[in-house]
């Protein structure tokens, strides 16, 4: 069975500093993907950005970008510039498709502070 | 808009009292699971669906049930149940086969007293 584990439970950055959020996860598989997903207070779950195992280049969307170790099962996540919005719980998550199951398994997530 | 419901969001209810948790989505996704959101342990997946009358067992299935009767609909039954059920539940659906985005809603806050 695949594992996530985040292993910061809290971080707290100034606004506009760079933060990285680390995620490490344990599997025999080649071909996965790979999650950020932030939750705000308001508990929504949002996707923040995706990564393919096969692909080597490292996924980016705005103020987010990861860095992807393959071969030592890393995924963290970077957030530049960061903003009073970027407040809230982010969680990694795997995702390796069985018999159809497009099952997510989480990490225990990190909780994010930016202070202004 | 693209969107997952749930109702009701939050619910406070008693031992043994059978419950449901409705879950409806308007993208036509034929892939539906439930979650379940603990402090310290992320979210788990309880039940999946992947396509109507197809559904199958999670991580931890045990007191709870689904159907898949309709595609768009996918409620959560709790028949019993017990104090240990409080938590956070979110039902997610994507288009089948993508493993791309799983679209999730607001989530329900649920007490068993």
């Amino acid at each position: 069975a695949q594992t996530v584990t985040q292993s910061q439970p809290e971080m707290s950055v100034q606004e506009a500093e760079t933060v990285t959020l680390s995620c490490t996860y344990d599997t025999s598989e080649n071909n996965y993907y790979l999650f950020w997903y932030k939750q705000p207070p308001s508990r929504q779950m949002i996707l923040v950005i995706r990564q393919e195992a096969y692909k080597q280049q490292n996924a980016t969307e705005n103020r987010f970008s990861v860095n992807f170790q393959k071969a030592a099962k890393s995924f963290s996540l970077k957030i530049s510039d960061s903003q009073l919005g970027d407040t809230a719980m982010y969680f990694c998550a795997f995702m390796k498709v069985v018999g159809g199951n497009e099952k997510l398994t989480f990490g225990t997530g990190t909780r994010l502070t930016i202070i202004p | 808009e693209a969107q997952v419901t749930q109702n009701p969001r939050y619910l406070i209810t008693v031992t043994g009292k059978k419950l449901t948790v409705t879950c409806s989505q308007n993208m036509n996704h034929e892939y539906m699971s439930w979650y379940r959101q603990d402090p310290g342990l992320g979210l788990r997946q309880i039940y999946y669906s992947m396509n109507v009358e197809v559904t199958d067992k999670g991580d931890v299935p045990e007191g709870y049930k689904v159907s898949r009767k309709e595609k768009r609909n996918f409620p959560l039954i709790l028949e019993s149940p017990s104090p240990n059920q409080t938590s956070l539940y979110f039902c997610a659906s994507s288009p089948r086969g993508t493993a791309y985005e799983q679209y999730f809603g607001p989530g329900t806050r649920l007490t068993v007293t």
